[in-house]
């Protein structure tokens, strides 16, 4: 079993939708969670940085953060077209020189 | 833009060829990382880099070995080429931007194994 688990998608949305991305993840010494934005054939960008439990907003996305039932989520209101990307859910722990583990993606479009 | 570059950006090479991917940094950071990306498995780490000389392995780092003799540069070498190295090859640095300690890509590399 992967120690981050994310569901690959694709998911398609209707613009102007409320998109919800999900990572469970097993190793319960995560405290530094990220998403990461891939658009196709360009290298990820950090989007979203949270520490420990809570939520974190910027703009149109919002990071949740559950420790206790080891869940994280990405949501983007008023979804657009150019939000058609992967999303990478990813976590480290301190003292592991900021090593990070990845799920595998959500892929998502967003149709006009 | 993260201020790391990478060469080359394609690649085609043979099975049982050398391979040198080189990632190129111009803001000083210390740790440097290769990861490589295929379907199904995400980023997975090859190798790190903690100072110059101080490298480290990742979890998928069998077939690859890495070098930094100078801290804007780590190179990432594929010893003898196979099949199961054709991926796409991502660098990153560790940086400290607006309070996020946490990692920065590259643009990636895109190698093919013949």
């Amino acid at each position: 079993q992967k120690e981050v688990e994310q569901d690959p998608g694709p998911l398609s949305v209707p613009e102007g939708a409320i998109v919800s991305l999900n990572c469970t993840y097993s190793n319960s010494a995560f405290q530094y969670f990220m998403w990461y934005r891939q658009y196709s054939r360009k290298g990820p960008e950090l989007l979203m940085y949270t520490y420990s439990s809570g939520n974190k907003e910027d703009g149109r996305f919002t990071a949740q953060v559950d420790k206790s039932s080891k869940y994280i989520s990405l949501f983007i209101r008023d979804s657009q077209p150019s939000d058609s990307a992967t999303y990478l859910c990813a976590m480290s722990y301190t003292g592991t020189a900021s090593k990070l583990t990845f799920g595998t993606g959500t892929r998502l479009q967003v149709t006009l | 833009d993260a201020g790391i570059t990478q060469s080359p950006r394609h690649k085609v090479t043979e099975t049982g060829t050398p391979v040198t991917l080189r990632c190129h940094q111009t803001e000083n950071h210390r740790y440097m990382y290769w990861y490589r990306q295929d379907p199904g498995h995400g980023l997975r780490l090859i190798h790190y880099s903690y100072g110059v000389k101080d490298t480290d392995k990742g979890e998928v780092s069998d077939g690859y070995s890495v070098s930094r003799s100078k801290t804007e540069d780590f190179l990432l070498t594929l010893e003898s080429a196979t099949s199961s190295q054709t991926s796409v090859y991502f660098c990153a640095i560790r940086a400290v931007r607006a309070s996020t300690d946490t990692q920065y890509f590259g643009p990636g590399t895109r190698l093919t194994v013949l």
